[in-house]
């Protein structure tokens, strides 16, 4: 069965930049949205953004001028860097996949993002000077 | 101050019916599926209704979804100890471009 195993550095100082990645077993790597979601202590989840096996990206528009999401298709995984890190990156980082539908809208058939079906098992990042 | 609005909380005996509300707006559940995550305490999230009211394989049938213009529900019948965690709805926004989530509701087991 398709695995995510994501593995990282768990404490970052102030400043710095949060680097993770995220492998892909057991499955396909292409028609899937590769996505990091991240949830601070006691919160809720927190898309962060997806990338898909061609490298094109989405990201969360409060985290965009921070955030870069890479693709290695050769090794089936994906990466996630954050920049100038605060105490308020302070989160369990999850990757996860993305799954995508075709349906009909108006006259043409579309992709629409699905499900989040599959996730990894989490990294807490801990912020802190 | 999240997207999608969930009741911080919600409680059941065992064989209650318990039912959790979430709306949005319809840029995201108005045009779009919603979708529900199930977050057992330590673990990461699982999902536990797509498309508004699919159950994956092995989610019991005890859980079942529904959504209604930019309002949805995901109702938890014969409630179980086993059902105590955090409950997270989703869906895309086209204006923003991107997934957006409830702040999650905490259902406590009586």
């Amino acid at each position: 069965q398709v695995q995510l195993q994501q593995w990282g550095a768990g404490l970052l100082k102030p400043s710095e930049t949060l680097s993770l990645s995220c492998a892909v077993s057991g499955g396909p790597f292409s028609g899937y949205y590769w996505t990091w979601i991240r949830q601070s202590p006691g919160k809720g989840l927190e898309w962060i953004g997806e990338i898909d096996h061609t490298g094109s990206t989405n990201y969360s528009p409060s985290l965009k001028s921070r955030v870069t999401i890479s693709v290695d298709t050769s090794n089936n995984h994906f990466s996630l860097k954050l920049t100038s890190v605060t105490a308020a990156d302070t989160a369990v980082y999850y990757c996860a996949r993305g799954d995508r539908i075709n349906v009909v809208r108006g006259v043409q058939y579309v992709y629409i993002h699905d499900a989040f079906d599959i996730w990894g098992q989490g990294t807490m990042v801990t912020v802190s000077s | 101050q999240s997207v999608l609005t969930q009741p911080p909380s919600a409680s059941g005996t065992p064989g209650q019916r318990v039912t959790i509300s979430c709306s949005g707006s319809n840029s995201n559940m108005g045009n779009n599926y919603i979708y529900w995550y199930q977050q057992l305490p330590g673990t990461a999230p699982k999902l536990l209704m797509y498309r508004n009211n699919q159950r994956p394989s092995g989610v019991p049938a005890r859980f079942s979804g529904s959504k209604s213009g930019t309002s949805a529900s995901l109702a938890i019948s014969g409630l179980r100890s086993e059902d105590e965690a955090d409950y997270y709805c989703a869906a895309w926004d086209d204006n923003l471009s991107a997934w957006v989530f409830g702040g999650g509701t905490k259902v406590t087991v009586l």
